[in-house]
């Protein structure tokens, strides 16, 4: 058990719909990461955050929004979802240590039907 | 900016046989390196993690690897595969103080175990 919590774990939708994934990191890590995995392209990094604050940003789609709140959970909302946005979405976290070691939840599967 | 190269998509062997995966990573200094793993279902786990000293790093469940500065590479090594070793195995590199940045992710490879 990594300490990071993930929900749902599977989440069915239809296309055009939006749903929230939630993520709460370890006790004490700041930082939280979502990172989306497909077959095709592998573990991609979306964005992170840092006591609240968006820290780095990668290929995350404009249809796509996160966020992390004062208790540190965070948040990602995906909306006019489209059927190659099947995928399992990661929610990571790290400590101060600055190794960049990461602790990963489960996971939320995501089908769009 | 890192990244990270597996070459070999899905790996089979026999279970008591010994085990490489390959991981060639891209960056313009020393990086930090990791090896995780993913059984079917479940998050990516930690095996091991080099950031400096020894170029060979003990991991968890028998996993070693070796940092190899002139080969940029950090292949992963295991003696004696057991069946429980099935997996996805990702490879992943990032950049040292750097305010943990996000690592950046080779494709994986995905090791089959046969009896």
């Amino acid at each position: 058990d990594s300490g990071v919590t993930q929900t749902p774990k599977h989440l069915i939708t239809a296309t055009g719909q939006r749903v929230t994934l939630r993520c709460s990191p370890r006790s004490g890590d700041l930082s939280v990461y979502w990172y989306q995995q497909s077959l095709d392209q592998g573990l991609q990094f979306l964005i992170q955050y840092y006591n609240g604050e968006e820290r780095a940003k990668g290929n995350i789609l404009e249809r796509f929004s996160a966020q992390q709140f004062p208790d540190l959970h965070s948040e990602l909302n995906l909306s006019s979802l489209e059927l190659g946005d099947s995928a399992l979405y990661f929610c990571a976290s790290s400590s101060q240590s600055n190794t960049g070691e990461l602790f990963f939840g489960e996971g939320s599967r995501l089908t769009v039907l | 900016a890192q990244s990270v190269t597996q070459p070999d998509i899905h790996i089979t062997v026999s279970e008591g046989a010994s085990l490489e995966l390959r991981c060639n990573y891209s960056y313009g200094a020393t990086p930090y390196l990791f090896w995780y793993v993913q059984s079917p279902g479940q998050g990516l786990q930690l095996l091991l993690k080099y950031f400096s000293g020894d170029t060979l790093v003990q991991g968890i469940k028998g996993f070693e690897a070796e940092f190899k500065r002139s080969q940029s590479s950090f292949n992963l090594r295991k003696p004696s595969v057991h069946w429980s070793d099935a997996a996805e195995y990702f490879c992943a590199v990032g950049a040292p103080n750097s305010g943990n940045t996000p690592l950046v992710f080779g494709k994986g490879t995905r090791l089959s175990v046969i009896a």
